[in-house]
């Protein structure tokens, strides 16, 4: 069963810090992996979606990478700003149907 | 256009009642979903449905029923709502491949 961790839980930075989440997933066999963020008392915003064939995936500030065989992806986020406070989720794509196990996020304080 | 629309946003209902949710997509996608958020803010999936067909039922209370009429439709039916039922849910899409596209959810509350 696919097991999915992110670390750290919260994080709070000062604006224009670079910073990395971390998500670490259990079972490689994945589809893809999909990295969104969520503001309070909102829905989830897609930000990078990597195919289990590619290493990182690039927009804007961000990037992600993805390491299969080691089961981890990484959020790197450039000079960071107040409006990037949000919780980021990781999500694995796997099985039949392409089931996404989320895990249970990093909650970003980014402080002006 | 919203590419994933869900109604409605926000139910608030006592216990014993029937509910629904209803999602609807505009992206031509394959692939239906329904997730729920509970207070940890810890999302996991409910059910799947591919072109109509359920493909995904984990383990829920068979209070729940999805139906998808039709491809682009989802909806989640809640029978006898308990107050553990209380959580968002989120409907999303997705073609298999690509990434999910979300709604922005109905937030439950059974009181």
């Amino acid at each position: 069963k696919q097991e999915v961790t992110q670390i750290p839980a919260a994080l709070s930075v000062p604006e224009g810090e670079n910073l990395v989440l971390n998500c670490s997933f259990t079972d490689s066999a994945i589809y893809n992996l999909q990295w969104f963020r969520q503001d309070p008392g909102k829905g989830l915003t897609s930000l990078l979606l990597i195919q289990s064939s590619q290493r990182e995936q690039t927009s804007g500030r961000l990037n992600a990478s993805l390491d299969k065989s080691s089961g981890r992806s990484t959020l790197y986020i450039a000079a960071s700003q107040p409006g990037d406070s949000a919780t980021y989720l990781c999500a694995v794509g796997v099985g039949y149907g392409q089931n996404f196990v989320f895990g249970p996020g990093t909650r970003l304080s980014v402080l002006p | 256009d919203t590419a994933v629309s869900q109604t409605p946003k926000y139910l608030v209902t006592q216990m014993g009642n029937d509910k629904s949710i209803k999602c609807e997509q505009n992206l031509g996608h394959d692939t239906m979903y329904w997730y729920k958020q509970d207070s940890k803010k810890f999302l996991k999936i409910m059910f799947s449905y591919n072109n109509k067909e359920l493909i995904i039922n984990e383990t829920v209370p068979n209070r729940f029923s999805p139906k998808s009429p039709d491809k682009a439709h989802l909806n989640l039916h809640i029978n006898s709502l308990e107050l553990g039922d209380s959580a968002v849910y989120f409907c999303a899409s997705s073609q298999v491949g690509d990434g999910y596209t979300f709604g922005s959810g109905t937030r439950l509350t059974v009181v």
